[in-house]
């Protein structure tokens, strides 16, 4: 079945660092992929997509690609604030809105000033 | 954008009660909702696909008895962890699917059984 794996977290960051959190996908068809993330005790919040191979999502200074031919899509943001702390998701969803995502195991990130 | 609402934020209830949580699609319709689980920690994990007048369709190891759901119109389903033991404390959220693909996600119930 379709599945995503994201790179182990946690992740610590000095403030203005760049990052990257890799995200590789399996699946059968041409995906949507999304990177949501979640801040502590809250919910989920769509962070960015990509609908299409080559499509850049970007959203907040975040941004991901998807590569269709390394079946990827990355995140990286190039210079991180405090504020960034919070765990990512790498999911992927057929395409409609009805289609329940599959979810990779997410990254904690932590940026310290 | 499109707002999902879950309530109650926050539950705390006695081992052997009932607890019910409610979904609701605050300016869409959703005619399919989704109810997922997250453990301390971890990925949030698939429970069961809510449709509108129509049975839920659970994922394997998910009992169904255990944890009723009930979508009864376009902007609400709600999930009731009947008899709740310790075990089933937890982070339970909600989507609903909406346009191009997105699906908007509620903020989450937590759930501790004493």
């Amino acid at each position: 079945g379709d599945s995503v794996t994201q790179m182990e977290g946690p992740v610590t960051l000095s403030e203005e660092a760049f990052l990257t959190i890799n995200c590789t996908y399996t699946a059968t068809g041409y995906p949507s992929l999304f990177w949501y993330v979640q801040y502590p005790g809250e919910g989920l919040q769509l962070l960015l997509k990509a609908t299409k191979a080559d499509d850049k999502g970007s959203n907040k200074g975040f941004e991901a690609t998807y590569r269709k031919e390394t079946t990827s899509f990355h995140l990286e943001k190039g210079s991180v604030q405090v504020s960034d702390s919070a765990v990512y998701f790498c999911a992927l969803s057929g395409n409609s809105g009805n289609t329940p995502l599959v979810f990779g195991k997410g990254t904690r990130l932590s940026v310290i000033a | 954008g499109a707002v999902v609402s879950q309530h109650p934020s926050w539950v705390i209830c006695k081992s052997g009660t009932s607890v019910k949580i409610e979904c609701r699609s605050l300016d869409f319709q959703a005619t399919t909702m989704f109810w997922y689980r997250q453990f301390p920690k971890q990925s949030l994990m698939l429970m069961a696909t809510s449709n509108e007048g129509s049975k839920a369709t659970y994922e394997q190891g998910v009992e169904k008895d255990k944890f009723l759901i009930n979508h009864a119109s376009l902007t609400l389903s709600t999930l009731t962890v009947t008899s709740a033991h310790p075990e089933d404390s937890s982070f339970y959220i909600c989507s609903a699917g909406g346009l191009k693909e997105t699906q908007y996600f509620g903020p989450g119930t937590r759930l501790l059984v004493l």
